[in-house]
Parts: structure tokens; C-alpha cells; sequence
């Protein structure tokens, strides 16, 4: 079955850094990539919806210049979380929806967490 | 404004059944997922429901009826490593997924 793959898994920054989180569809072409946050007991939050070759769709609230999302190729899709916060850490989860055998289905990554020091 | 309703918390015993429901409204239906969500992981899906009727995977069985924007979740032989959170999500016109808050799954013993 389709399969998307995050990385990476942990990471720890120190305020002020950059951080990138990386998104691929491991067996499928993914035309659409989805970014989410997620505060600890609170319910998925879609921070953007990416197109590949264009660029990003951001949610309300959602800084475009804090949270870069780049979707160059049909498999991959970055998010870079710049000058990085400690309110910033949460954890990151992609997802992807394209043309495979699974239909229409929407997989998600293993997710991301990101702890700012 | 679009939603997404289902309880926020639900407890069963192991080997009973458990039926979680979702309602919903919203602009346009393109399909119904649930996923499945351990405390720290990421949602694993477990059902995808376009059209009216029940759909069948083993223990989970997820069933739609679009007239009443109703569905639910059947788990049947709960074991204890179904407690998760189980989230409904609706495709709406725009192929815009929307979210429900999530249920709880408690299993006891």
C-alpha cells in the first residue's frame, strides 16, 4: 500500500534556528501534501495544503514566512520552521494524497517532533 | 459554517463492541475517512466511505448514510491496543478535508 515517510522523527533546536522537516510518498505521486500541528490533546490543525510546482495554501493564522512549505517534485514536500520558538514546538505531521492504488485515500507521514531549547 | 460532531470520550470493555458515531455538515460531501491515533503517533487510516452503506475490514467496520450526514465506527472484539483516538474526517466540494475533535477510546479490562 501507499506509504509516506517523514523525517525526521525527533528534533531538538535552539530558539532562533531553523529546522526542516522533510515529507515524501514513498510509492505513490503525491499531487497534494497537507502540514499539520498538533498540541498535545488537541486534534489535528492543517497548517497549509501544497501543490506540486506551486505554491502553498496556508491556513488562517498561519505565518507563510515562519512556516516555508516547499512541494518541488511529485514525492517530496519540505516544511522549514524558521527562527524557531519555544511556543513553535508541537508535533509536525504530513500527509499525501495523490493517484495510486488506494484510491482516494489520505496517508499520513510517522509525524515530527520538534522540541525548540 | 461547516462541522464535524462526534463524543469526545467513550469507554468500553475488551472483547465488547463500540460503536463511535460522527455527524457532520458540511458544503458538499466528497467522502468520509476515519483514522486511528495512538497517544504521540501520527493518524493511521482505517476507512474510507463515499457511499451509503457499511464497508467492512475485519474487527472495524465504518457505515454511511450521506442523507442523514451520519456515520459511525464499529469496532467489534475491542482488544486493549484499540484505545486511541478515533477522528472522523469529511471531504467536503472543495476536496478540503475537515476534521472532527477526535474520540477518545478508553478500553478497560
Amino acid at each position: 500500500g501507499a506509504v509516506v515517510s517523514q523525517h525526521p522523527s525527533w528534533v531538538i533546536c535552539k530558539s532562533g534556528t531553523s529546522v526542516k522537516i522533510e515529507c515524501r510518498s514513498l510509492d505513490f505521486q503525491a499531487t497534494t501534501m497537507f502540514w499539520y500541528r498538533q498540541f498535545p490533546k488537541q486534534s489535528l490543525m492543517l497548517m497549509a495544503t501544497s501543490n506540486e510546482g506551486s505554491k502553498a495554501t496556508y491556513e488562517q493564522g498561519v505565518e507563510k514566512d515562519k512556516f516555508l512549505i516547499n512541494h518541488a517534485s511529485l514525492t517530496l514536500s519540505t516544511l522549514t520552521v524558521t527562527s524557531a520558538h519555544p511556543e513553535d514546538s508541537s508535533f509536525y505531521i504530513c500527509s499525501a494524497s495523490g493517484d495510486s492504488d488506494s484510491g482516494n485515500t489520505i496517508y499520513f507521514g510517522e509525524g515530527s517532533w520538534l522540541t525548540v531549547v | 459554517g461547516q462541522n464535524i460532531d462526534q463524543p469526545t470520550e467513550m469507554t468500553a470493555t475488551e472483547g465488547a463492541i463500540v460503536q463511535i458515531n460522527c455527524t457532520y455538515q458540511t458544503s458538499g460531501f466528497n467522502g468520509l475517512f476515519w483514522y486511528q491515533q495512538h497517544a504521540g503517533e501520527a493518524p493511521t487510516f482505517l476507512s474510507y466511505n463515499v457511499l451509503d452503506g457499511l464497508e467492512e475490514k475485519g474487527r472495524f467496520s465504518s457505515f454511511l448514510s450521506r442523507s442523514k450526514g451520519y456515520s459511525y465506527l464499529l469496532l467489534k472484539e475491542l482488544q486493549m491496543k484499540d484505545s486511541a483516538s478515533y477522528l472522523c474526517a469529511v471531504k467536503d466540494s472543495n476536496y478540503q478535508l475537515i476534521w472532527g475533535a477526535g474520540t477518545k477510546l478508553i478500553i478497560k479490562p
